[in-house]
């Protein structure tokens, strides 16, 4: 089977930096990916980690350490409008195609 | 256009009830997506056309009926739904396979589906 844990919940204030981790058991994997979700809102694409190391787009980087099977994304200069819920997903090869899932996912509430 | 639409934004619908869920996107993407999210959970993959071909049901009631009438079209087909089957329904698409952009997936923003 397949696993992605993630803490449920993480409280931060804004401007501090939080780190969201990721621990995943697959087969066939690809990559670590992370989204945010809005309360209501869809699901929107942050970033990708197809080999180890730190990729940064902005106030966001996520890294990712195929060996540990562990990932994680940092998120600095927290704003109100951080606050959300998080995803990594792995993009996996079952069957001859290939679907991407979704782990637990992380509230993050950002205070003032 | 890097939009993905669905429509309806809600739905509410009786167990007996036949009802259809739209989805479009006009980014040239090949592979389409449906996913079910219940309030406060991760989104579940149902199927996943690949260049208008289904190429994963995950175990699926065949109460849900997916279609794919062309490569910009996506459509879930819902027949003698019961109360558990109530969530947001998601539509998403990305590039398809083979491609560094495969992983990226675009969302539409839901259909919030309430079966009484």
């Amino acid at each position: 089977g397949q696993s992605l844990e993630q803490p449920s919940e993480v409280t931060a204030v804004e401007g501090a930096i939080v780190q969201i981790n990721c621990t995943y058991q697959t087969s066939g994997f690809y990559g670590l990916s992370w989204y945010q979700q809005h309360d209501g809102g869809a699901p929107t694409f942050l970033s990708y980690n197809a080999l180890d190391g730190l990729e940064e787009t902005g106030r966001f980087s996520s890294f990712l350490s195929r060996s540990d099977s562990y990932g994680y994304l940092l998120l600095q200069e927290l704003q109100m409008k951080d606050s959300a819920s998080y995803f990594c997903a792995v993009r996996i090869y079952s069957g001859g195609y290939q679907k991407v899932t979704f782990g637990t996912g992380t509230k993050l509430q950002v205070i003032p | 256009d890097t939009e993905v639409t669905q429509t309806p934004k809600h739905l509410v619908m009786g167990m007996t009830n036949k009802k259809s869920l739209k989805c479009e996107q006009h980014m040239g993407h090949r592979a389409m997506y449906w996913y079910k999210q219940k309030a406060k959970k991760p989104p579940e993959l149902m199927f996943v056309y690949s260049y208008e071909k289904l190429s994963i049901n995950e175990s699926v009631p065949s109460r849900f009926s997916p279609e794919c009438p062309n490569s910009s079209l996506l459509n879930l087909h819902l027949h003698a739904l019961q109360p558990e089957d109530s969530a947001l329904y998601l539509c998403a698409s990305s590039q398809g396979r083979d491609s560094l952009q495969w992983e990226k997936l675009f969302f539409g923003s839901g259909t919030q589906l309430s079966v009484l």
